[in-house]
């Protein structure tokens, strides 16, 4: 069965600050990876996406996640945070060996970025 | 706005009422998904459509629930017999797909804003 870790409820950073949100995944075949971000009172806008190729993917926003095949990881950066970055955000998997559309979700990392 | 919608954005129903809730997608997409996300949580998976024929069902999906898109447009989840732990968030989502099932192409959900469902 499909699974998302995101082993840390919240994530502090100061602006103009690295950030990273860390994201592990299970899957049986190989996976199909999003980062998406939730703001309150709105639905979730897609950051950026794992498909195939390049192992570093660049997003919205100035985020990018690294896929790391080897730690089934796929951690979510950006070089330096903004205030306005303060969200919730979810990794998604899909299977893609299955033919199952759905994507499973971890339980989201809340970002805080202090000014 | 050509986002996905959906209506009514908050719901409060007392117990054992039926509610009934719509979504329209992005127009051209051709998949539809409908999760439900409680607080503290990720959203879970309940069902998806392709064109109007429904495709897949979670285990979460009781049989109180029921999801039709008629027409390959718009989207309805009804939940019948409400009860205390219906209470969430009920997020659908849209993308298109083309090319043959099965294949490698996998386009992004775009997600509407949800309806805030409250069962007293």
């Amino acid at each position: 069965a499909q699974s998302v870790a995101q082993p840390e409820d919240q994530v502090n950073v100061a602006e103009g600050n690295p950030l990273t949100v860390k994201c592990t995944y299970s899957v049986s075949g190989n996976p199909y990876l999003f980062w998406y971000v939730q703001y309150p009172n709105r639905g979730l806008q897609f950051l950026l996406k794992y498909i195939t190729g390049d192992n570093l993917v660049k997003g919205s926003y100035g985020f990018e996640a690294e896929f790391n095949k080897s730690q089934t990881s796929f951690h979510l950066k950006k070089p330096s945070a903004l205030v306005s970055d303060s969200a919730l955000y979810f990794c998604a998997v899909r299977d893609r060996g299955t033919g199952f559309q759905k994507l499973v979700f971890g339980t989201g990392t809340r970002l805080l970025v202090s000014p | 706005d050509t986002g996905v919608s959906q209506d009514p954005r908050h719901k409060i129903t007392k117990r054992g009422q039926n509610v009934t809730f719509r979504c329209d997608p992005i127009s051209e997409h051709n998949r539809l998904y409908w999760y439900r996300q409680t607080l503290g949580q990720g959203p879970e998976f309940l069902t998806y459509f392709q064109n109007e024929a429904q495709l897949e069902k979670s285990r979460l999906l009781s049989d109180r629930f029921s999801a039709e898109r008629p027409k390959g447009s718009f989207s309805t989840l009804e939940i019948q017999r409400t009860e205390q732990g219906d209470s969430a968030m009920y997020l659908c989502a849209s993308s298109l797909t083309v090319g043959l099932a099965g294949s490698s192409s996998y386009n992004e959900q775009f997600f509407g804003p949800g309806t805030r469902l409250t069962v007293l």
